[in-house]
């Protein structure tokens, strides 16, 4: 079974407008974290966001925040006011704690594809 | 400026042969690690280093190898018992404390099989 599910291949919004890219996990740790990518056509990847599994407020950064319902294991990205730099591929990733060790890798999704237009 | 280098950033290579893939980062980053990314598969990993002298297999270490004798210094090599290797390859590196460590990413090495 997969542990991030992204379910939007594609998605396309007009500049300005907000726009919200849908993720679940599954995991039966109490202790996890969540983390959301953005890899432009260049292919490097862009740390965005962060939200842990205890922490009691939804996550932001800037134009980003993060709608954490704990309760149905989502953790949807919403990126407000889009700007044509917005424009790449957006990963959602999860760190579990079960059994954690310092350096535990991320598992990834497999993406959402994000357009944004004038 | 600090980061993770991956060299080179295109690479071909012919059926049965070796390859070795580059990373360098002089974060003072404990872990690091090696993804493959191939269209709609997002990023899969093949294997991760938590300190120097130690790695472990990911969920596709089928073909590939590493070694990571110094800390900034972790090589991937894609043999040929890897039949599919053409894909585009992330490695990247944490600090390697607490469960909201992000990672660090390089630009990638794309390889391709002529």
């Amino acid at each position: 079974a997969q542990k991030i599910t992204q379910t939007q291949p594609g998605m396309f919004v007009q500049e300005k407008e907000a726009v919200t890219l849908d993720c679940t996990y599954d995991t039966s740790d109490p202790s996890y974290g969540l983390f959301w990518y953005k890899q432009p056509s260049s292919g490097e990847m862009i740390f965005l966001i962060y939200q842990g599994s205890y922490d009691q407020q939804n996550a932001t950064e800037g134009r980003y925040s993060l709608n954490f319902q704990k309760a149905r294991k989502s953790a949807n990205l919403v990126i407000s006011a889009s700007q044509l730099g917005d424009s790449a591929m957006y990963f959602c990733a999860m760190r579990e704690g079960l059994g954690y060790q310092a350096g535990t890798a991320l598992i990834f999704g497999k993406g959402t594809t994000l357009s944004v237009s004038s | 400026d600090g980061g993770i280098t991956q060299s080179p950033k295109y690479l071909f290579r012919k059926e049965g042969q070796n390859v070795t893939l580059s990373c360098e980062q002089n974060l003072n980053h404990d872990a690091m690690y090696w993804y493959r990314q191939d269209p709609g598969q997002g990023l899969r990993l093949i294997y991760y280093s938590q300190i120097v002298n130690d790695f472990q297999k990911g969920d596709i270490a089928e073909g590939y190898s590493v070694s990571r004798e110094k800390k900034e210094s972790f090589p991937l090599t894609v043999t040929s018992a890897q039949k599919n290797p053409t894909a585009f390859y992330l490695c990247a590196s944490t600090r390697g404390q607490g469960m909201n460590t992000e990672a660090f990413f390089g630009q990638g090495t794309r390889l391709t099989v002529v």
